[in-house]
């Protein structure tokens, strides 16, 4: 079992509507939890990171941890065709660190104008 | 400021050689990781150097080695190159202390192994 794991793409949604990437994961030590967008041929870029139980919400983007059923989750409200990409769930084992991330296998997102 | 730099960006080597990709992290940043990203296993971790000493390891056998020089700039080297060490590899910095949690990416090394 995959220590990251993340819903199976490829994820289309039309321009405009809520895209919802989910991710859970297996080790219960886990504190820092990160979402990445990797557009093909590109290096990962943080979205948002998120370390308490709840809602964290930057622009067009919410992160959504729940550690009590290991879960993390990324809404994208108002999808754009930019936003097409891979996005990429990381977690790591030590509050407030990015140094040492296990990553999920990614979900391909295709927002259609 | 200047991102993270990776050279070279590209590299094709012969199954047997060994390779030593290079990584210049962020001015200011003295951790380094590095990750391996292949279609098959995604983004796997290979090591963390802090202060030139390695902190952490991923599961990966002993040809994958790495050390961190005193400005912090880091190499990876791999040693009698298999076919499946083919590869994206990425290396990311990061600032070390309470709250900093941003790991900055380069734009990786493409090692193809013939």
């Amino acid at each position: 079992q995959k220590e990251v794991e993340q819903n199976s793409g490829p994820l289309s949604v039309p321009e405009g509507a809520i895209a919802s990437l989910n991710c859970t994961y297996s080790d219960r030590g886990s504190q820092s939890f990160f979402w990445y967008r990797q557009y093909s041929g590109k290096s990962p870029e943080l979205i948002m990171f998120i370390y308490s139980n709840g809602d964290k919400e930057d622009g067009r983007f919410t992160a959504q941890l729940n550690k009590a059923s290991q879960y993390v989750s990324l809404l994208i409200r108002d999808s754009q065709p930019s936003d097409s990409a891979t996005y990429l769930c990381a977690v790591n084992p030590i509050s407030g660190s990015a140094r040492q991330l296990t990553f999920g296998s990614g979900t391909q997102l295709t927002v259609l104008p | 400021k200047a991102g993270v730099t990776q050279t070279p960006r590209y590299l094709i080597k012969t199954r047997g050689q060994q390779v030593t990709l290079s990584c210049s992290p962020i001015s200011g940043h003295r951790s380094v990781s590095w990750y391996q990203q292949t279609p098959g296993q995604g983004l796997q971790f290979l090591f963390e150097y802090f202060s030139e000493t390695q902190r952490n390891k991923g599961n990966f056998p002993g040809r994958f080695s790495g050390r961190q020089f005193s400005n912090s700039r880091s190499e990876m080297n791999v040693s009698t190159l298999e076919l499946g060490d083919s590869a994206l590899y990425l290396c990311a910095s990061s600032l070390v202390g309470h709250g900093n949690t941003e790991a900055f990416f380069g734009q990786g090394t493409r090692l193809t192994v013939v």
